[in-house]
């Protein structure tokens, strides 16, 4: 059974400041890995898609970065602010043609 | 435009009831999705589509029953509904291709009583 774990479970910062969280994973059979940010009765929103070791995406004030061979990611928000606040969703795929497994999620708030 | 839009987004029902929801998306992908967000939050896949045929079919009860009548909807039928079927369904589509981002709908929210 394919395990996506995100830590920490929620987090609680205040506006400006950067805080990032983390999404591991079995480094075997690696495809690519997902990043969704998902506020509550909307839907998912795709941020990043990562599929080789070391990349780095960034998109305005969040960025992300991947280590396939100790199989983990991290999520960065640069100056967090109240509009972030949201559950973001790890998810990986370990071939072209299995479905995506998702952590369970980070909950941030961002405190103004 | 809404994407991947699916109906209705709330639905009570009683037990031993059957209902569906529907899903439709207007970005010409290939494939359709049904996951489920369980009772420990996870977002499970259940059911995976590729132009019309099924691909993918996690262990769910066969009281549920997806189907495709066109590449562009996936719906999802429950017979005789339980209690633990209480969940948020989600549609999701994407297009087959390498790094591919999967797009989801706002989730229907299903409450068994």
């Amino acid at each position: 059974i394919l395990n996506v774990e995100q830590s920490p479970q929620s987090l609680h910062v205040q506006e400006g400041d950067s805080t990032n969280f983390t999404c591991s994973f079995p480094s075997s059979n690696f495809y690519a890995l997902h990043w969704y940010r998902w506020e509550t009765a909307k839907s998912p929103e795709a941020l990043f898609v990562m599929t080789l070791n070391g990349d780095e995406k960034k998109k305005g004030r969040i960025s992300a970065t991947l280590n396939t061979k100790e199989g983990y990611s991290y999520l960065y928000i640069k100056g967090s602010q109240p509009e972030d606040s949201a559950t973001y969703l790890c998810a990986l795929r370990n071939s072209g043609n299995t479905p995506l497994v998702f952590g369970k999620g980070t909950r941030l708030s961002v405190i103004a | 435009d809404t994407a991947v839009s699916q109906t209705p987004k709330y639905l009570v029902t009683q037990m031993g009831n059957d209902k569906s929801i529907k899903c439709e998306q207007n970005l010409g992908h290939d494939t359709m999705y049904w996951y489920k967000q369980d009772s420990k939050k996870f977002l499970k896949i259940m059911f995976s589509y590729n132009n019309k045929e099924l691909i993918i079919n996690e262990t769910v009860p066969n009281r549920f029953s997806p189907k495709s009548p066109d590449k562009a909807h996936l719906n999802l039928h429950i017979n005789s509904l339980e209690l633990g079927d209480s969940a948020v369904y989600f549609c999701a589509s994407s297009p087959v291709e390498i790094g591919n981002t999967i797009y989801f709908g706002e989730g229907s929210w299903l409450t068994v009583v």
